[in-house]
């Protein structure tokens, strides 16, 4: 099992419409999480922490369900400016206990008029 | 605009040469990252360094060799590089030492990087 796991998509949705995303993670020890976007050919960019009560942030939000491992971000009322790539974030530790932030696959996300 | 700094923006170098990746940051951060990020991929984890000491290092071949001279500034040297070593090079900076939590990773804009 990877480590995080994304469904790649694409997915394909018209303008105003809600589309979510799911992603699992394998160590339930985990404890930071986030969703990070990028367009193409640029850095990716923080789009929002997960908080273990969800959050939200205007048209965004994201939850958490630690019992089944997995993040998941909602995006209301889409615009094309959302088309994007979003990449889960999530963080590992390892035997020698150093943590680090591994990313998801990303999901695809192409908003049409 | 980002608030780390990667120089230079594109690289085009042959498999004899030596250069550098710079990247540089003044938030105040006390971690900073090298990602490896081919087409369509998403980013690798390379090296990471907190408090200016290396504490991780995801097996990187030696050609590939960092450098934390201060707290703001992290480099990249290369050498004798191969063509499949072409990527977007990422540098990214976090306010904590590695945790955890962990907190959130902030990406400059990337070298690009071709091996001819």
């Amino acid at each position: 099992r990877k480590e995080v796991e994304q469904d790649p998509g694409p997915f394909n949705v018209p303008e105003g419409a809600t589309v979510a995303f799911n992603c699992t993670y394998s160590n339930s020890a985990s404890q930071s999480f986030f969703w990070y976007r990028q367009d193409c050919r640029k850095e990716p960019k923080l789009l929002m922490s997960v908080y273990s009560s969800g959050n939200e942030d205007g048209r965004f939000t994201a939850q958490l369900n630690r019992a089944s491992q997995y993040i998941s971000l909602l995006i209301r009322d889409s615009k094309l400016s959302d088309s994007a790539t979003y990449l889960c974030v999530v963080d590992f530790y390892g035997s020698s206990n150093t943590g680090k932030l591994i990313f998801g696959q990303g999901t695809t996300l192409q908003v049409k008029p | 605009d980002t608030e780390v700094t990667q120089t230079p923006k594109h690289l085009v170098m042959g498999m004899t040469n030596k250069k550098s990746l710079k990247c540089e940051q003044h938030m105040g951060h006390r971690a900073m990252y090298w990602y490896k990020q081919k087409a369509k991929k998403p980013p690798e984890l390379m090296f990471v360094y907190s408090y200016e000491k290396l504490s991780i290092n995801e097996s990187v071949p030696s050609r590939f060799s960092p450098e934390c001279p201060n707290s703001s500034l992290l480099n990249l040297h290369l050498h004798a590089l191969q063509p499949e070593d072409s990527a977007l090079y990422l540098c990214a900076s976090s306010q904590g030492a590695v945790g955890p939590p962990e907190t959130p990773l902030h990406f400059g804009n990337g070298t690009r990087l071709t091996v001819t």
